[in-house]
């Protein structure tokens, strides 16, 4: 089945700096990759996602890269700021007889001090 | 609210009582998914419906949890005999395109 590894479990960032969390995967036929952020308390909601025909997507200050060859692909939040401080997940398809579902990584949680 | 909602948001159970969850998805979405959380943890997959039909089962769930979602719109988890170990936050999710959009989850405290 799928496995997502994802790094580091923590990280801790000066405000302004950047922040880089990366994951691997070990499904070749995996094709949508989204990254969640996770407030303490709330829901995971969706901030970027890339799908296997494209190697980087970017908006604002976050980014997204995936190699395919190596099954990685990372998240970038540069500029950081105070309320980027959460957990975030990454995840990846699996594909199914039925349909395709997502596997997540154990998550990251980022702090981002002022 | 047109998200996807979840009651009740909390349950407190003693060890051997039956609980059952509630996820009302937005509503065109046809893919309902069930995931469980525990802490320091991400999503994991319990199970998940295209309309009314209950696609895939996670290998990792016991015959103590079934789902239903009976019309292809709300679902139900129900958990009998719970055990210490069922506690956990159980998400549900919905999609239309691949997106899934969360509920707040319903967390599960087993006594």
């Amino acid at each position: 089945g799928e496995n997502v590894e994802q790094h580091p479990s923590t990280l801790s960032v000066q405000e302004g700096d950047s922040a880089v969390i990366k994951c691997t995967y070990s499904d070749s036929a995996s094709n949508y990759f989204p990254w969640y952020k996770q407030e303490l308390g709330k829901r995971p909601q969706l901030i970027i996602d890339i799908r296997s025909n494209v190697g980087e997507k970017k908006d604002q200050r976050i980014a997204v890269t995936l190699n395919k060859t190596a099954k990685h692909f990372s998240l970038h939040i540069t500029e950081t700021q105070p309320e980027d401080s959460a957990v975030y997940f990454c995840a990846a398809s699996l594909k199914g007889v039925y349909g395709n579902k997502l596997v997540f990584g154990a998550g990251t949680i980022l702090r981002v001090k002022s | 609210d047109t998200g996807v909602s979840q009651d009740p948001r909390h349950k407190i159970t003693k060890r051997g009582q039956n609980v059952t969850f509630r996820c009302d998805p937005i509503s065109e979405h046809n893919r309902l998914y069930w995931y469980r959380q525990t802490l320091g943890q991400g999503p994991e997959f319990l199970t998940y419906f295209q309309n009314e039909a209950q696609l895939e089962k996670s290998r990792l769930l016991s015959d103590r949890f079934s789902a239903e979602r009976p019309k292809g719109s709300f679902s139900t988890l129900e958990i009998q005999r719970t055990e210490q170990g069922d506690s956990a936050m159980y998400l549900c999710a919905s999609s239309l395109m691949g997106e899934l959009f969360f509920g707040e989850g319903s967390r599960l405290t087993v006594l």
